[in-house]
């Protein structure tokens, strides 16, 4: 599986955008991009995940660049709610399901 | 209506005892894992297993073992416990959702164990 590069803390002010960047050089034409959170002292929580086309859900956006290189994923609003660890994932599209976690970024949201 | 569960949420006990972390799903999922989180925050998988059969096994000490009983459930039993397995341990499951012919599972956690061991 491809390994990922990612900005170990960022800061956001709340009700503005969280842009939470990931790079991903040696990814695989069949690697999926996921992006999961972890909210202090809480299981990972699953955010959104793409192959190569830009997905959007309820909560989050993540934008995936042409050559699949880099990803960014996008909180539109961030509230405290969202302050957490962010980790940004690259994972074969196989059956055994292993997910690979880094450092991640740690996300501060500020009032 | 909790999706994945696990007990006890604490656990402590001395080093050499035998403990066991049990972990129950209620969404239908095919896969369920262990992983564990250690003191400097890395998220590392141990287990996996498909339909009860073990798919993936990460170099764990064979003092840990899970068991499935059914597909619903994976337990965790660790015998002569270490100060090293001191961590907190996620439970997790997922469903193989086909897209194109490509698995793409999602992975729902559970709330996490944590362990201490003095």
């Amino acid at each position: 599986d491809a390994k990922t590069t990612q900005p170990p803390s960022m800061d956001c002010a709340e009700g503005r955008a969280a842009n939470l960047p990931c790079n991903h050089s040696t990814i695989s034409g069949n690697e999926y991009v996921y992006w999961y959170r972890q909210i202090h002292s809480q299981g990972p929580q699953y955010i959104i995940h793409g192959l190569k086309n830009n997905e959007t859900n309820e909560m989050a956006s993540l934008i995936i660049t042409e050559d699949r290189k880099s990803s960014t994923l996008i909180l539109p609003h961030a509230t405290l709610r969202d302050t957490a660890v962010y980790y940004c994932i690259v994972k074969a599209a196989s059956n055994t399901g292993k997910l690979i976690f880094g450092q991640g970024t740690t996300l501060q949201v500020k009032p | 209506d909790t999706a994945v569960s696990q007990t006890p949420k604490y656990l402590v006990t001395q080093m050499g005892n035998d403990k066991s972390i049990k972990c129950e799903q209620n969404l239908g999922h095919d896969t369920m894992y262990w992983y564990k989180q250690d003191s400097k925050k890395f998220l590392k998988i141990m287990f996996s297993y498909n339909n009860k059969e073990l798919i993936i096994n990460e170099t764990v000490p064979n003092r840990f073992s899970p068991k499935s009983p059914d597909k619903a459930h994976l337990n965790l039993h660790i015998n002569s416990l270490e100060l090293g397995d001191s961590a907190v341990y996620f439970c997790a499951s997922s469903q193989d959702e086909a897209s194109g012919g490509i698995s793409t599972d999602t992975q729902y956690f559970g709330p996490g164990t944590r362990l201490t061991v003095l």
